[in-house]
C-alpha cells in the first residue's frame, strides 16, 4: 500500500565504498526526484526524471548517478563516498501535465551516515 | 529569482494556543503554484496544502488555515488550538513550470514549531 517506498531506511558505511538507494512509487506518476536533507533540514533537488528521461540535474558532483529503469522506479548509486555525503536522501514523485504542477509525494527517506 | 522565504526559524507555543507560520515568496511568473509540508519527528515529509497563484482564497481543513495575499507575496499557515501532534517543520515551497516543461520546488528553510503540553 505505501506510495513511495525507498530501500533501505537506514545505511551506515565507511568512506570510499559505493552504495545504492532504491525508490519505487506505485502512484502512477511520471516523474520521480531525488533530494538531499541536510543536518539543518535543508531540503536540496539533486535529479528528477520524466518518464525515465532526466530532466533536472542540479551541481551534484558525478559521484551521484541516478537510474531509472521504467518510470515507477528511480534508484541512486554513490560512488566513493565521502563523510559529506552524510544526510537523509528523500525519493519523491508527482504527476506533471502538460500545464499543471501537481504536488509531490516523498518516500520514508533513507539516512546515510558516512564514517 | 524565485525564493521561498520562512523568517521564523523556531516557534514554541503551549498546547492550544495558536500559532502563525510566514512565508513570503518571490517570483516572476504570473502562474506558479505554493505548497506546505510537514515533517514530524519521525522524519517523512507530509503534503498539506497546494494552491495556485491565480487562486486567491483562503482554505480551512480542521484546525489548519492558509491565507494567501498576492498583494504581499505572502502564503501563511495558521494552526488554531494547536495540540502536541502538530509539533514538526514546516516547508513552505514554490513551484513554476520553466522552459522545457522543467518544474522545480524552491523550498523554504523551514519553521520547527514545538507544542509544549
Amino acid at each position: 500500500d505505501t506510495a513511495v517506498s525507498q530501500t533501505p531506511k537506514y545505511l551506515v558505511t565507511q568512506m570510499g565504498n559505493d552504495k545504492s538507494i532504491k525508490c519505487e512509487q506505485n502512484l502512477g506518476h511520471d516523474t520521480m526526484y531525488w533530494y538531499k536533507q541536510d543536518s539543518k533540514k535543508f531540503l536540496k533537488i539533486m535529479f528528477s526524471y520524466n518518464n525515465k528521461e532526466l530532466i533536472i540535474n542540479e551541481t551534484v558532483p558525478n559521484r551521484f548517478s541516478p537510474k531509472s529503469p521504467d518510470k515507477a522506479h528511480l534508484n541512486l548509486h554513490i560512488n566513493s563516498l565521502e563523510l559529506g555525503d552524510s544526510a537523509v536522501y528523500f525519493c519523491a514523485s508527482s504527476q506533471e501535465p502538460q500545464l499543471d504542477i501537481y504536488e509531490q509525494y516523498f518516500g520514508p527517506g533513507t539516512r546515510l551516515t558516512v564514517t | 529569482a524565485q525564493k521561498v522565504t520562512q523568517a521564523q526559524t523556531e516557534i514554541s507555543v503551549v498546547e492550544k494556543e495558536d500559532v502563525t507560520l510566514d512565508c513570503v515568496y518571490e517570483t516572476r511568473d504570473t502562474t506558479y503554484y505554493l505548497f506546505w509540508y510537514k515533517q514530524p519527528p519521525s522524519g517523512e515529509l507530509v503534503f498539506l496544502i497546494r494552491r495556485n497563484s491565480f487562486d486567491e482564497q483562503n482554505e480551512i481543513s480542521g484546525r489548519y488555515s492558509w491565507n494567501f495575499q498576492k498583494s504581499t507575496s505572502s502564503f501563511n499557515f495558521t494552526i488554531t488550538a494547536s495540540q502536541v501532534v502538530d509539533s514538526a517543520v514546516y516547508f513552505c515551497a514554490l513551484s513554476e513550470i520553466q522552459a522545457g516543461n522543467n518544474r522545480k520546488l524552491i523550498w523554504g528553510l523551514g519553521t520547527s514549531l514545538a507544542v509544549n503540553p
